[in-house]
């Protein structure tokens, strides 16, 4: 079985670019999330897709990060405009549908390192 | 945000067993206790996970105190591979579904 895949697996880009990350997640699962580190600091999360729809968007840190998962298969993360602040690792994750789990392990995949100069 | 606490690093050397301990003395009756970790290079990747009773399998031993204030990572014959990150994170029962919120985490270092 695949598991959690990412493209590209690096990105250099200038300020004021636009970069674009891809997810795709392990086949059937409903959840999707996308998390980053940036330098120095703490994985963080970033939103949770359950299918198609955004289930928790809390950790979006502002409107230059667009997110979609369109079909509800696999998800897209955009930066526009990247800034230096937005380098770090960006990792996907997905997960089984929760109804009537008690645990709900989420695969990752390997990441993205995003550079902008 | 995170609502453990764990040392920052440890050491260990090679085919000895490694105790990582967590602090969470906040935790409810609802949080399960999660271990994950991150090898260099790779995303995270699950470990174990607990309630109440101690956790068996294939990769850890997972003790929790009796008031589930605090657990350790056992890992009975630590080997090389087993360098990396680990995470001890609280995750409400009743919500597996939602996100992970990732501390700093142990690094752990073997040494051959």
């Amino acid at each position: 079985e695949a598991g959690v895949t990412q493209f590209p697996s690096h990105s250099v880009i200038e300020k004021g670019q636009t970069v674009t990350l891809r997810c795709d997640p392990i086949s059937g699962h409903d959840n999707l999330y996308w998390y980053r580190r940036v330098m120095g600091k703490e994985i963080k999360f970033l939103l949770h897709f359950v299918k198609e729809s955004k289930q928790d968007e809390s950790g979006m840190p502002n409107n230059r990060f667009l997110a979609e998962r369109t079909g509800g298969t696999y998800s897209t993360l955009k930066v526009q405009p990247a800034e230096l602040e937005d380098s770090g690792v960006y990792f996907c994750a997905s997960s089984q549908e929760t109804r009537g789990l008690i645990h709900n392990e989420q695969f990752f995949g390997p990441g993205t390192r995003l550079t902008v100069l | 945000d995170a609502k453990t606490t764990q040392p920052n690093s440890m050491e260990s050397n090679e085919e000895e067993p490694v105790h990582l301990p967590c602090n969470h003395s906040t935790i409810s009756g609802t949080d399960y206790i999660h271990w994950y970790r991150q090898l260099p290079s790779q995303g995270p990747e699950y470990v174990i996970h607990g309630l109440t009773s101690n956790v068996n399998n294939r990769m850890a031993s997972l003790a929790i105190a009796e008031d589930r204030k605090s657990s350790t990572l056992i890992l009975h014959r630590a080997t090389l591979r087993d360098a990396a990150v680990y995470y001890c994170i609280l995750r409400d029962g009743y919500n597996q579904g939602g996100k992970l919120i990732f501390g700093q985490g142990t690094e752990l270092s073997v040494k051959p």
